[in-house]
């Protein structure tokens, strides 16, 4: 098993709809939680972190957390066509100082479609 | 307020050489990490540096090593370069294990 899964995609969404993008992982212990976002050829963007159960908005995004069922969710409302691209997750399992190495997903390609 | 920034941009290198790839991190950050991404995949964890110590290390070779300076800035360099070395190479910077910022990144082809 994967230490962080995620679909591969490509997702595809219409613009101006929400765009659904899923994590599990695998560490019950994890703690802290990243979204990051890649355009093809450049380097991941932070656009989101988490640390407890629930939802947190910025803007037009939410990620969500359940830490019980071990996933963690990003929400992307009213997409607009400058959204597409791939979205990483990253968690931090075992957060102390001296312990911060993040684990990736290897990402949901999305399409928002005009 | 400058980001991360990495040097060079883009590097070809032979089979066997040695490559020396540079991070200046985020004004105020004390701690960098360096990733390796492949094509497809998602970034992988190499080490971790604070205060010019290595803190963590990922499961890559020994050929890989780095340093990290007064000034916070880092090196990561690579011997004895494999074809399979071929990747982007990111560094990241953090206070004390918070939030990751990535810089641009250094795409090193090995032919």
């Amino acid at each position: 098993q994967k230490e962080v899964e995620q679909n591969s995609g490509p997702l595809s969404v219409p613009e101006g709809a929400i765009a659904s993008l899923n994590c599990t992982y695998s560490d019950r212990g994890s703690q802290s939680f990243f979204w990051y976002r890649q355009y093809s050829g450049k380097s991941p963007e932070l656009i989101m972190f988490i640390y407890s159960n629930g939802d947190k908005e910025d803007g037009r995004f939410t990620a969500q957390l359940n830490k019980a069922s071990q996933y963690v969710s990003l929400l992307i409302r009213d997409s607009q066509p400058s959204d597409s691209a791939t979205y990483l997750c990253a968690v931090n399992i075992r957060p102390n100082f001296g312990n911060e190495k993040l684990t990736f997903g290897t990402g949901t390609r999305l399409t928002i479609i005009p | 307020d400058a980001g991360v920034t990495q040097s060079p941009t883009h590097l070809i290198k032979t089979r066997g050489q040695q490559v020396t790839l540079r991070c200046s991190p985020k004004s105020g950050h004390d701690t960098v990490s360096w990733y390796q991404q492949a094509l497809g995949q998602g970034p992988q964890f190499i080490f971790q540096y604070y205060e010019e110590e290595e803190r963590q290390r990922g499961n890559f070779p020994d050929r890989f090593s780095g340093h990290q300076f007064p000034n916070y800035s880092s090196e990561l360099n690579v011997n004895a370069l494999l074809l399979g070395d071929s990747a982007l190479y990111l560094c990241a910077s953090s206070v004390a294990g918070n939030e990751q910022y990535f810089g641009p990144g250094t795409r090193l082809t090995v032919t």
